[in-house]
């Protein structure tokens, strides 16, 4: 059981350049987010998917994309990265969406450089 | 503008004492409070939540308190361990009826906490 997975583990990406970051959960999970942490920063909100079939924008949507390909992957996706997307990207998952104390379990984080 | 706020960015604690980690909010509308604990390299892992209808919550070594009249929560871990050393965000969600958004876990800046031995 490996919980939520996420890859790559690290990227360097250029200015313009494009990329997509995986997120798979084995948990059976309903719901799927994703969070950006920059330095001496919470986490925030970029966008979550309900159920599979579903997405919605989170507090920081600008800039990125994504799919809710079935029940277990959520992926997002950079179209034309930007030296202000150079963060630590969460996954994380929960059986149903966070309101009402439902934890949310999270990923070991992709750590991405844009130059 | 910061609607969960945890204003003290370290806290250093002896072994064996109570270790006692505090957040503020904002937000009236709030309804859940959940605290997450973040070891380097590594996600975040949910550690003990409370109800907005509540005021104290247990888990172990692990309690919450909620001052709603303050908007204010603790998390007290007795006795600290060294293995506690790690960073807590506290977190609260707004239900969709107080005209929340589902998906939105609000976080904190956290607080790093050491344990010496």
């Amino acid at each position: 059981n490996a919980g939520v997975t996420q890859t790559p583990k690290f990227q360097v990406l250029k200015t313009g350049q494009s990329m997509t970051l995986q997120c798979a959960q084995d948990m059976n999970h309903n719901s799927m987010y994703w969070y950006r942490q920059d330095p001496g920063m919470g986490l925030r909100l970029i966008y979550y998917s309900a159920s599979e079939g579903t997405t919605d924008k989170g507090e920081v949507p600008n800039g990125y994309n994504v799919s809710r390909l079935n029940k277990r992957e959520f992926s997002l996706r950079l179209e034309s990265a930007a030296p202000s997307q150079t963060s630590v990207y969460f996954c994380a998952s929960s059986l149903r969406l966070a309101a009402g104390g439902n934890e949310q379990f999270f990923g070991p984080g992709t750590r991405l450089t844009v130059l | 503008d910061q609607q969960v706020k945890q204003n003290s960015p370290s806290l250093s604690v002896q072994e064996g004492r109570i270790s006692i980690l505090n957040c503020d909010y904002t937000n009236s509308m709030f309804d859940y409070f959940l605290w997450y604990k973040k070891y380097p390299a590594e996600g975040p892992t949910f550690l003990i939540s409370i109800s907005s209808i509540k005021d104290k919550n247990e888990d172990g070594r692990f309690t919450v308190f909620l001052n709603k009249s303050a908007k204010h929560l603790s998390l007290h871990i007795v006795p600290s361990q060294p293995g506690d050393s790690a960073v807590y965000f506290c977190a609260a969600s707004q239900g969709v009826r107080y005209g929340g958004s589902q998906g939105n876990l609000i976080f904190g800046k956290g607080t790093k906490l050491s344990v010496k031995p």
